[in-house]
């Protein structure tokens, strides 16, 4: 398996606070992306990045932002968490921007009261 | 842009029966295709992919797709499952040098 850690894995938090998600490879992957999962939706692209500090916005970008300050370490933030953010949040890593296998970490739950 | 529907949402299968799980895809260029599964609880697994060349892929498990130009079809089957299957699977679609597209996803659930 990939190494890829997702931390916390899971998490409960109130509306209008912060959360940061972390995602933490060994693979010396360059690209790192994050998705989430909703019933009925599959998987959506949040952010993506394809090196230290070079990030870029998915489909469902509204509301996170993400920072990238080491290859091993991708961040995912929600500014101020709401109900509509309750998710599972999968972190991915790839070594050829989206053209090969993507390997994916195993998620966090993310419930928003 | 590239879209991918799953036509069938839940699929439920007996034991050593065959299964096939549909996908179909739109984009207006060449894409590469993937066949993604989650077991419970866990995150996914690319299962078996299409980049070029052969349209017939196989998995180390059983599973094959076709990638299909004419139907812009990539259908996974397996023609005898095992309790062990049970889980849901995602097809993706990507452009080249462009992000990847999943469908909404099936899930398969194996009876004894």
């Amino acid at each position: 398996d990939a190494g890829i850690t997702q931390s916390p894995r899971h998490k409960v938090t109130e509306t209008g606070t912060p959360v940061t998600l972390r995602c933490h490879q060994t693979e010396n992957h360059r690209y790192m992306y994050w998705y989430r999962q909703d019933p009925g939706h599959g998987l959506r692209l949040i952010h993506y990045s394809y090196g230290v500090k070079d990030t870029d916005k998915g489909e469902v970008s509204d509301g996170y932002s993400v920072s990238r300050s080491k290859t091993e370490d991708f961040l995912l933030t929600l500014e101020s968490a709401t109900s509509s953010q309750t998710s599972v949040y999968f972190c991915a890593i790839g070594d050829r921007f989206f053209q090969e296998t993507q390997y994916f970490g195993p998620g966090t739950r993310l419930l928003v009261l | 842009a590239q879209s991918v529907t799953q036509l069938d949402s839940q699929v439920p299968v007996f034991e050593e029966a065959p299964v096939e799980l549909r996908c179909n895809y739109s984009s207006s260029v060449s894409v590469y295709l993937f066949w993604y599964v989650q077991y419970p609880n866990q995150g996914l697994q690319l299962l078996l992919k299409y980049l070029s060349g052969s349209t017939l892929v196989e998995s180390i498990n059983g599973f094959e797709a076709e990638f299909n130009k004419s139907q812009t079809s990539f259908h996974l089957r397996k023609p005898s499952v095992h309790i062990s299957d049970t889980a849901e699977y995602f097809c993706a679609v990507s452009v080249p040098l462009f992000k990847l597209s999943f469908g909404a996803g099936t899930t398969v659930t194996v009876r004894a």
